[in-house]
């Protein structure tokens, strides 16, 4: 069990558009999700945390206008880079927290490449 | 604020020897400690956890690590290294009680030799 899944896998898009990727706990519930972005060959560095029904609280540095997160249902978060950029291509991987655990469940990450 | 240290960027070892990788954590209150593993292109993986009790802690894959609360360490070791186990490894420090952001080292590259 505790199975995060997302899409797409992997994205290429024009500079200017817009990106969605989804963050789905497959069989248990998240109250608390977690977006992480990951550069090559460098550390996961936390862009915001989003709860079921809230607005997302994003770490400092990270523009919420940009990385809209929603959080719409206790199985499913998105994030969306708006207006993307060549400097926004990474990797973004995404964590659920399952209601009254403390562990993590990691998805198996998004690559963005922004053209 | 909390940070964690990973000293050791790459580690090299032949396969069926013994493996030590390296955290040093700082943290304001009792630390919640992670290891999980990263293979190319995937997400994380969790190899094992503290919060509290037996500062030895088993986890998946025949690895196990140290909790000294004195040293600020958080080691992962395992005692015969396969070539399966080449990987990224990161260690994770966060707020115990119920999941919470987590801070992670720069990460260890794992390279085994056959």
């Amino acid at each position: 069990g505790a199975v995060v899944s997302q899409h797409p896998s992997r994205v290429i898009c024009k500079s200017g558009t817009s990106v969605k990727i989804e963050c789905r706990s497959l069989d248990f519930q998240a109250t608390t999700m977690f977006w992480y972005r990951q550069f090559p060959k460098q550390s996961l560095m936390l862009m915001a945390t989003s709860n079921e029904g809230s607005k997302a609280t994003y770490e400092q540095g990270v523009e919420k206008d940009k990385f809209l997160i929603n959080h719409a249902s206790l199985t499913l978060s998105t994030l969306t880079v708006t207006s993307a950029h060549p400097e926004d291509s990474s990797f973004y991987i995404c964590s659920a927290g399952r209601t009254g655990s403390d562990t993590q469940y990691f998805g198996p990450g998004t690559r963005l490449t922004v053209l | 604020a909390q940070s964690v240290t990973q000293p050791d960027i790459h580690i090299t070892v032949s396969e069926g020897a013994s493996l030590e990788l390296r955290c040093n954590y700082s943290y304001g209150a009792t630390p919640y400690l992670f290891w999980y593993v990263q293979s190319p292109g995937q997400g994380l993986q969790l190899l094992l956890k503290y919060f509290s009790g037996d500062t030895l802690v088993q986890g998946i894959k025949g690895f196990e690590a140290e909790f000294k609360r004195s040293q600020s360490s958080f080691n992962l070791r395992k005692p015969s290294v396969h070539w399966s186990d080449a990987a990224e490894y990161f260690c994770a420090v966060g707020r115990a009680g119920t999941a919470s952001k987590l801070t992670f080292g720069t990460g260890t590259r794992l390279q085994v030799t056959l």
